[in-house]
């Protein structure tokens, strides 16, 4: 069975740019997040979808970022525009609705900001 | 919100001798605690968890212990091996039924 999948694995663009990163949860699983990881520091939460729905993304700087997972499946991370403060790695996960707490993660997809 | 913390930040072992790494929570919800470790460059990789109504588990070399009273758990790894090496993170699911993880240990395991 295929792990959660994003890609791009690597990202460097200048400041003021927009960036999209792109995620593909395990099969079957409904709750679906984007963390980012500073470096040295734990994955922190940005957004948890479940199916659709944006359930919480009290955490997401929404005057830069924006997310969307329009059929419930994949889903799509957007900064625009990029700032120097954003260079970090963006973590994708996902788990069963059934048992949000065991969640599996993604590759990463590794930003950084000139 | 869910606030944890994690200690040491860095941890250097010999190889064979056992590692210790504990966190601290704060919302009494708290119900499920799972520790993941990150290999230089990886994906975080769930080793091994525990839920509210347990104390202790384990998992060959790795055991994870839980004071509910206390607000902390640890995670132990014996007999450690060079591949033990790696950042580990430990979490903690509060009332939002989120995870808020520590700031991670760097285990070293020196042949």
């Amino acid at each position: 069975e295929a792990g959660v999948v994003q890609s791009p694995r690597y990202k460097i663009i200048e400041k003021k740019q927009p960036v999209a990163f792109w995620c593909n949860p395990i099969s079957g699983h409904n709750t679906l997040y984007w963390y980012r990881q500073n470096l040295g520091q734990g994955p922190e939460l940005l957004i948890r979808y479940e199916n659709e729905e944006a359930v919480d993304d009290s955490q997401l700087p929404k005057d830069r970022f924006s997310a969307e997972r329009l059929k419930g499946v994949d889903s799509t991370l957007k900064i625009q525009p990029a700032e120097l403060g954003d260079s970090a790695v963006y973590l994708c996960a996902s788990s069963l609705l059934s048992d949000p707490s065991t969640q599996y993660f993604g590759p990463g997809t590794r930003l950084t900001v000139l | 919100g869910e606030n944890v913390e994690q200690h040491p930040s860095t941890l250097s072992v010999q190889e064979g001798d056992s590692a210790v790494i504990k966190c601290t929570y704060s919302d009494s919800a708290s119900n499920y605690f799972p520790w993941y470790k990150q290999e230089l460059g990886k994906r975080p990789q769930l080793i091994i968890d525990i839920r509210s109504n347990v104390g202790e588990k384990k998992d060959q070399r790795i055991a994870v212990t839980l004071n509910k009273t206390a607000k902390h758990f640890s995670l132990h790894i014996t007999e450690t091996q060079p591949e033990d090496s790696a950042v580990y993170f430990c979490a903690a699911t509060g009332s939002a039924r989120q995870l808020t993880f520590g700031s991670g240990t760097q285990l070293t395991v020196l042949p």
